[in-house]
């Protein structure tokens, strides 16, 4: 197992143009995270899946915005209609409920979206 | 409502010197802490958390309610001890983790 894995690594747009994320969790992860990082920031919650259900949506998360996890596995991320503010890293993490406890995020390396 | 606060965007220390990161947390309720880091070119990684009270790489925290603070702290850095550094809290609804604008820990050889 690679861990998180998400892709495309960076993406250059135009304003205006849609723009879809994937995220690949580790297999056994049934929680699922997105996040949104701005330069001089830290990580900000979007929103949060627990196998296919979206639990949980953020402020931040625009109408603009939708999250799938159609099959309790892969995630994906679009954005419609893009505006440089947009311009962030986006993250992903997951994690495995059966490590209540320790309570660890795994991420991603993360997508980087660029709107000019 | 949950916040973190790190005070500190950059901070500096000479190799073999204490190190101390701050972080401080806004919560009512029991608050479950982290440390997260970030080495250069590297994907976000859990450091420590203060559940487990453990020692990684050197470094501790320990939860002080009264202060509402979670410092992290090392007492000889090292030089590949430079990452980014984030404070991170969980707590619901959603058990969400909240994190800290992060802290840039360069330490000079």
């Amino acid at each position: 197992d690679t861990g998180v894995s998400q892709n495309p690594r960076h993406k250059i747009t135009k304003r205006g143009q849609n723009v879809t994320f994937r995220c690949d969790p580790i297999s056994e992860h049934n929680r699922l995270y997105w996040y949104r990082q701005t330069l001089g920031q830290g990580p900000e919650f979007l929103t949060y899946f627990q196998n296919e259900a979206q639990l949980e949506k953020s402020r931040l998360l625009s109408d603009r915005f939708s999250a799938e996890r159609p099959k309790g596995s892969f995630s994906t991320l679009e954005i419609q209609r893009t505006e440089q503010g947009d311009s962030a890293m986006y993250l992903c993490a997951s994690r495995d409920p059966g490590l209540a406890v320790t309570g660890e995020l795994f991420f991603g390396e993360g997508s980087r979206l660029t709107v000019l | 409502a949950q916040r973190v606060t790190q005070p500190e965007k950059l901070l500096s220390v000479f190799k073999g010197a204490p190190v101390e990161l701050k972080c401080n947390y806004s919560y009512s309720g029991s608050p479950e802490l982290f440390w997260y880091v970030q080495y250069s070119r590297q994907r976000l990684q859990l450091l420590l958390r203060h559940i487990s009270r453990e020692s990684i790489k050197g470094f501790t925290a320990d939860l002080n309610k009264g202060e509402t603070s979670f410092h992290l702290k090392k007492p000889f850095a090292q030089e590949e001890d430079s990452a980014m550094y984030y404070c991170a809290l969980k707590a619901p609804p959603g058990n969400q983790f909240y994190f800290g604008t992060g802290t840039s820990l360069t330490v000079i050889p």
